[in-house]
């Protein structure tokens, strides 16, 4: 079946350095993808979304940026901070099936002061 | 409470019992989802509810793992001779709609472990 994947399992970064995290997915027919943070013992946190109509979005400290071209996802924290640290899941959905998110495996953030 | 809870935060049961797990989505959502997240993997999806109908079962991963929900608010995932492969956390989100491309935010989760 078609899945979304991760390049890195883990990635380790310097108190105020920027981070990027990378996201591969195969499916095609996806349209819409999200960025989570899950801290140990907590549930997914929304990060930041985007629509395949787009290319790049950006929050507070956060831009995801999307290539159909080549089906890869990123995720740049800028000036990344001690509380960053968690784990990062890209999930997608498509077409009718918008509700059903299909999740990666997620990478590891580690952020050393 | 403004976020979707989850009951209880921890699980430890016998292989072959039935366990009941608990969500309530945030207040006004009418769209509920349940997820399995097994020891250092992403999430799979298992179920969604819009209001108290079920028209996605197709995570499931067997015919012991059933769920309800009423009065369009709170959920429960019953899992019936449990097995120890249904050791999991598992992940309740609600949403406003339902709606394409609509945030689902997630509970803390039950962490399930069975023996």
């Amino acid at each position: 079946g078609e899945s979304v994947g991760l390049h890195l399992p883990t990635l380790s970064v310097q108190e105020g350095d920027n981070s990027i995290i990378n996201c591969a997915y195969s499916n095609s027919a996806s349209d819409y993808f999200i960025w989570y943070k899950q801290e140990s013992g907590k549930g997914p946190q929304f990060i930041i979304d985007i629509r395949s109509n787009m290319d790049k979005r950006q929050g507070q400290r956060v831009t995801v940026l999307l290539n159909k071209t080549v089906k890869h996802l990123s995720l740049q924290i800028a000036a990344t901070q001690p509380g960053d640290s968690a784990v990062y899941f890209c999930a997608e959905a498509s077409g009718g099936s918008n509700y059903k998110l299909t999740f990666g495996k997620g990478t590891l953030l580690t952020v050393n002061p | 409470g403004a976020g979707v809870s989850q009951s209880p935060s921890n699980k430890v049961t016998e292989k072959g019992k039935d366990v009941e797990l608990r969500c309530d989505p945030i207040s006004g959502h009418t769209a509920l989802y349940w997820y399995r997240q097994s020891l250092g993997q992403g999430l799979e999806f298992l179920i969604y509810f819009q209001g108290n109908s079920a028209p996605d079962k197709s995570g499931l991963p067997s015919d012991r793992f059933s769920a309800e929900r009423t009065g369009g608010s709170v959920s429960t995932l019953t899992i019936q001779r449990t097995q120890q492969e249904d050791s999991a956390v598992y992940l309740c989100a609600s949403s406003l709609q339902g709606t394409s491309g609509e945030t689902q935010y997630f509970g803390p989760g039950t962490r399930l472990l069975v023996l």
